[in-house]
């Protein structure tokens, strides 16, 4: 079955410094790639998404994504982390194969310290 | 900027009461789709419907399960006799088009409790 992997469950970080959360997919034919965040007690919001563009992916919020494909893998990172940033984040994919359902990963809690 | 507003935030019933959870997806959106999170677990897709029809669900979305658009503004899931193990929040989505890739919009989800 095809799946996302978020290789840490939690990652801490002080106040600007860079921020790396890691994301495996398993491989298939084009997938759609997309980071949504969510902040407590919010809805899922769209950080940014990769559909067979630029494998650079700039989001808002100062976020970035980088898709590659030999090593399925679409790591979010961030120069500077801001408290702001901190919420859990979820990689999503999906695939021409799998209709329009959309495959959640685990999800990266990000602590960022003062 | 539109979003998808979810109604009721939280909800607590009894095991075997029917419930029903509203959303309002994004006005010129045409596909719709309701996702659920149990504490603790991934994300789930359970069912995605478009010209008043389910377009397709998953093995969670079994008979107790059913959806609905009773007027051109919302879109309910019903869950017909609550079980322990369908507390979980549940998330509304919308998108403009089903293609994949295509953004889908979240809106806050509705917690549902079962006692």
């Amino acid at each position: 079955a095809q799946s996302v992997t978020q290789l840490d469950s939690h990652v801490s970080v002080s106040e600007g410094t860079p921020v790396l959360l890691r994301c495996n997919y398993s491989s298939s034919y084009s997938p759609s790639l997309f980071w949504y965040v969510q902040h407590p007690n919010k809805g899922l919001q769209l950080l940014l998404k990769y559909t067979s563009a630029a494998t650079l992916v700039k989001g808002i919020n100062g976020f970035e994504a980088e898709f590659k494909k030999s090593e399925t893998s679409f790591h979010l990172t961030k120069p500077s982390a801001h408290m702001s940033d901190a919420a859990e984040y979820f990689c999503v994919v999906t695939w021409m194969d799998s209709s329009y359902k959309l495959i959640f990963g685990s999800g990266t809690r990000l602590l960022v310290r003062p | 900027e539109p979003e998808v507003t979810q109604t009721p935030s939280h909800q607590v019933t009894q095991m075997g009461q029917e419930v029903i959870l509203r959303c309002v997806p994004i006005s010129n959106h045409l596909y719709f789709y309701w996702y659920r999170q149990i504490l603790g677990q991934k994300v789930e897709f359970l069912v995605s419907f478009y010209n008043n029809e389910i377009s397709e669900k998953s093995e969670i979305f079994d008979d107790q399960f059913s959806v609905e658009r009773p007027d051109g503004s919302n879109f309910t899931l019903k869950i017909r006799s609550t079980k322990l193990e369908d507390s979980a929040m549940y998330f509304c989505a919308s998108s403009v088009a089903g293609f994949p890739g295509n953004t889908i919009y979240f809106g806050e989800g509705s917690w549902l409790t079962v006692v």
